[in-house]
């Protein structure tokens, strides 16, 4: 699987849309993007996930540039309860569903 | 639905001790699988199964064992505790691999003095 690059640390204004990047570079063919978040030390949670095109949900959208080699989480309306560490993971959609985290971005969203 | 159900919540043994993090889903994943997560870093992948009878290893398996005798049920076994084993940890279901959204319990806080 790829590696993803992220910043450590992000701040959004309450209401303001969060726009979370992610490096990929090294990113092959048949490997999706995805997106899960942790809110203080709780479970992930799995928030969108795509393979090239654009992808919206009622949580997030998700874009990815046409090379592919990095995409933005966008959150659009940022809430308090959105603060959370954010992680990008790269994977192909075969085999057994075993996901490598990094350590993500920290986002806060700053009243 | 209870979805992902981890047990206990908090545990402190001493090195040494042996004990059983228990993963319970009520969902019919047959997907299952342990993290880690030490301070400031992401989970790491421990032992994962496709389904009843079928385990593997993970990115950190030592001094983990696991087994999966039933759908629902995916028990973590520490044999020898040790202090490098304190972390916080994760178990996880899906449907059958693919791209299927995995679902997480609330985790077990595990210190080991």
């Amino acid at each position: 699987d790829a590696k993803t690059t992220q910043p450590p640390s992000m701040d959004c204004a309450e209401g303001r849309a969060a726009n979370l990047p992610c490096n990929h570079s090294t990113i092959s063919g048949n490997e999706y993007v995805y997106w899960y978040r942790q809110i203080h030390s709780q479970g992930p949670q799995y928030i969108i996930h795509g393979l090239k095109n654009n992808e919206t949900n009622e949580m997030a959208s998700l874009i990815i540039t046409e090379d592919r080699k990095s995409s933005t989480l966008i959150l659009p309306h940022a809430t308090l309860r959105d603060t959370a560490v954010y992680y990008c993971i790269v994977r192909v959609q075969a085999g057994a569903n075993n996901l490598f985290f990094g350590t993500g971005t920290r986002l806060t969203v700053i009243p | 639905n209870a979805g992902v159900t981890q047990t206990p919540k908090f545990q402190v043994l001493k090195t040494g001790q042996s004990m059983t993090l228990q993963c319970a889903q009520d969902m019919n994943h047959e997907y299952m699988s342990w993290y880690r997560q030490d301070p400031g870093m992401g989970l790491r992948l421990i032992h994962y199964s496709v389904g009843a009878g079928i385990t593997d290893q993970g990115e950190v398996p030592n001094g983990y064992n696991v087994s999966r005798s039933t759908t629902e049920d995916f028990p973590l076994r520490l044999l020898s505790a040790a202090p490098s084993q304190t972390s916080v940890y994760f178990c996880a279901s899906s449907l059958t691999g693919g791209y299927q959204p995995q679902h997480f319990g609330d985790g077990t806080r595990l210190s080991i003095l």
